[in-house]
């Protein structure tokens, strides 16, 4: 069965701060997609980023990247330097033609 | 401008009174979702389609239909709602692409209270 876990329910850091959220996954497939979306407070879900299970390149966008290791079956994602804009919900997503999502992980960054 | 559109966006009802929640997107996408979320939970699959008259269960079917008429329209209809379908709906939609890489683009999301 496929599964995603993102263990952390919630996160509060001070701004400024590096924050990672993680996320373990479980699937048979040899071929899969990982996804992270962002839900802020105003409740619209936002695409971040794909990552297909070939390509385990690192990723850097800005103040986020993206660590994908296949040997542990994590995807986690990381804030450099934490803002109050950055306060949402995270999703850590697994895809085929079926979609699993994680539970979410609550980040709070405070002023 | 692109987008995926649900309606409506808040719907109070009461249990067994059916009901469609409507779903339309203009990106001319082959494959279309409806996701149910509750809190502590994160997003669950109801249905899927990857075309027209094409469809399968998520993970969560249970007391949902769907169809898939049109490209742009997958309407969720529940025929006999019942308070354990109170939740957050939101329906998306994506190219198909490689066998499901293209992220999806989500609704704004319908709130539905079953009493």
């Amino acid at each position: 069965a496929q599964k995603v876990t993102q263990a952390q329910t919630e996160i509060s850091v001070v701004e400024k701060e590096d924050v990672t959220l993680d996320c373990v996954y479980e699937t048979r497939d040899t071929t899969y997609y990982l996804f992270w979306y962002k839900q802020p407070p105003s409740g619209e879900l936002v695409f971040l980023i794909r990552r297909n299970s070939f390509d385990e390149q690192n990723e850097i966008s800005g103040r986020y990247s993206w660590n994908f290791q296949k040997s542990t079956s994590s995807f986690n994602f990381t804030i450099t330097a934490s803002q109050v804009v950055d306060s949402a919900v995270y999703f850590c997503a697994l895809r085929g033609f079926k979609t699993i999502f994680g539970a979410g992980t609550r980040l709070f960054v405070k002023a | 401008e692109a987008q995926v559109t649900q309606n409506p966006r808040y719907l109070i009802t009461v249990t067994g009174k059916k009901l469609t929640v409507t779903c339309s997107q203009n990106m001319n996408h082959e494959y279309m979702s409806w996701y149910r979320q509750d809190p502590g939970l994160g997003l669950r699959q109801i249905y899927y389609s990857m075309n027209v008259e094409v469809t399968d269960k998520g993970d969560v079917p249970e007391g949902y239909k769907v169809s898939r008429k049109e490209k742009r329209n997958f309407p969720l209809i529940l025929e006999s709602p019942s308070p354990n379908q109170t939740s957050l709906y939101f329906c998306a939609s994506s190219f198909l692409g490689d066998g499901g890489n293209q992220p999806q683009h989500f609704g704004d999301g319908t709130r539905l209270s079953i009493l």
